[in-house]
């Protein structure tokens, strides 16, 4: 079966540093990608590991590990702007499914 | 500007009554397809085409037909809607050039109550 855990709510203080886990359970894998969710609005693309390791982009890290079917998304330096959900998901083998988490909604407290 | 652009953005229907949900995107990308969001249960694939006249079920494509007639539009159709089709939709697409890497590029949504 198909299968995508991360926690449903996490809250963090602004400046800090969080990290939003995700495992998941796939038939197949062809990358993971994290998306930033604001309420209301649509998802935007925010990071995609395919290899085991950290992907780093400014203020946001991916890792992956495949062996253990583990991911995590690290934000440092919150901000207020960063509160919103992030959803976890998984490329299928031959690329035409992406199987999304439920999301984690993080909440950015002063 | 690139963009995925999804229309109507929100619609109030009744139960059995024929409904189209728009899609179209200007980025030429090959692949687009729809998705829709409830609580506590994520983005569910509906369904998805790798190029005109090329479609597939995704993981609950009961109740809803699509069709891609041209490379920029997907519409998502709702033949005889129900209640439990009240859902927040959304349409993606994404270049084949990129193969199976590429990111989705979402549309605003459109939110569909069906009483």
């Amino acid at each position: 079966g198909q299968n995508i855990d991360q926690p449903t709510e996490m809250t963090a203080t602004e400046g800090a540093i969080v990290q939003i886990n995700c495992t998941y359970q796939t038939s197949g894998f062809n990358g993971l990608f994290w998306y930033q969710q604001h309420a209301g609005e649509a998802p935007t693309f925010l990071s995609y590991n395919v290899l085991d390791g950290l992907e780093e982009k400014g203020r946001f890290s991916s890792f992956l590990s495949r062996s253990k079917g583990y991911s995590y998304l690290l934000l440092k330096e919150l901000q207020m702007k960063d509160s919103a959900s992030y959803l976890c998901a998984v490329r299928d083998t031959g690329g035409f499914k992406t199987i999304f988490g439920a999301g984690t909604r993080l909440f950015v407290k002063a | 500007e690139a963009q995925v652009t999804q229309n109507p953005r929100y619609l109030i229907t009744v139960t059995g009554k024929k409904l189209t949900v728009t899609c179209s995107q200007n980025m030429n990308h090959e692949y687009m397809s729809w998705y829709r969001q409830d609580p506590g249960l994520g983005l569910r694939q509906i369904y998805y085409s790798m190029n005109v006249e090329v479609t597939d079920k995704g993981d609950v494509p009961e109740g809803y037909k699509v069709s891609r007639k041209e490379k920029r539009n997907f519409p998502l159709i709702l033949e005889s809607p129900s209640p439990n089709q009240t859902s927040l939709y959304f349409c993606a697409s994404r270049p084949a050039s990129r193969g199976p890497t590429g990111e989705l590029f979402f549309g605003e949504g459109s939110r569909l109550t069906v009483l």
